[in-house]
């Protein structure tokens, strides 16, 4: 079956902008998750969706970041005025649940000029 | 500072050798789990290993865990050079750390053929 899918693969756009990242969940998967990876550095936690329950938001950095999860699958990352510190590879990924193993998409990278 | 500690942050041996990476840990867990992460893709999971166990194997990786010390290890024995790539480790305190799987800053490894 299909892994998550996160388009697009690379994003570079001017400062200032809006960006809209995507992530297609593997089918099943309640789980989600948005992470954050700078060059050579570890991840850094954005926001967990759970089923239908209120999503953990407390990773986000500032207000001009947002998620939303439609109908429990799809989920779009949402930066507003865009910095150059966003840049960065956005990392999503899926599980059955919160203490399963996580199943990663290949990430979007973003650069902001 | 960050949860999840990996050493050394690189590692560069031959083909046929073994590669030990640790990880430490600050806070109570319930389980740690070890991730790898080819240059350019997502994260990919390897092991995951509870707070009750102290050791634990699939095929050519051995996990160690010892939470008196809040460390684990991972031992890639006979390594080859398609296990060059950046080792993660995570760790879920469960609920009291929310919803979030803490990531260490990584172990990039390099196998020498």
């Amino acid at each position: 079956g299909a892994g998550v899918s996160q388009s697009p693969s690379n994003k570079v756009t001017e400062k200032g902008k809006d960006v809209e990242l995507r992530c297609d969940p593997i089918s099943g998967h309640t789980a989600l998750y948005w992470y954050r990876q700078s060059l050579g550095q570890g991840l850094e936690f954005l926001i967990y969706f759970q089923g239908n329950s209120a999503p953990d938001k407390s990773g986000l950095p500032s207000d001009r970041f947002s998620a939303e999860r439609t109908g429990g699958s799809v989920s779009t990352l949402t930066i507003q005025r865009t910095q150059q510190e966003d840049s960065a590879v956005y990392l999503c990924a899926s599980s059955f649940s919160r203490v399963a193993p996580l199943h990663f998409g290949n990430g979007t990278r973003l650069t902001v000029t | 500072s960050q949860q999840g500690e990996e050493d050394p942050q690189a590692l560069s041996i031959q083909e046929g050798e073994n590669a030990t990476m640790n990880c430490s840990y600050k806070t109570s867990i319930n389980n740690l789990q070890w991730y790898r992460q080819n240059s350019g893709r997502g994260l990919v999971h390897l092991i995951l290993i509870r707070s009750n166990e102290r050791e634990k194997h699939s095929g050519r990786l051995r996990v160690t865990l010892d939470t008196s010390k809040k460390s684990s290890s991972l031992l890639i024995t006979a390594s080859r050079a398609a296990d060059t790539a950046s080792y993660f480790c995570a760790t879920d305190a469960g609920e009291t750390s929310g919803s979030r799987l803490t990531f260490g800053e990584g172990t990039q490894l390099t196998v020498n053929p």
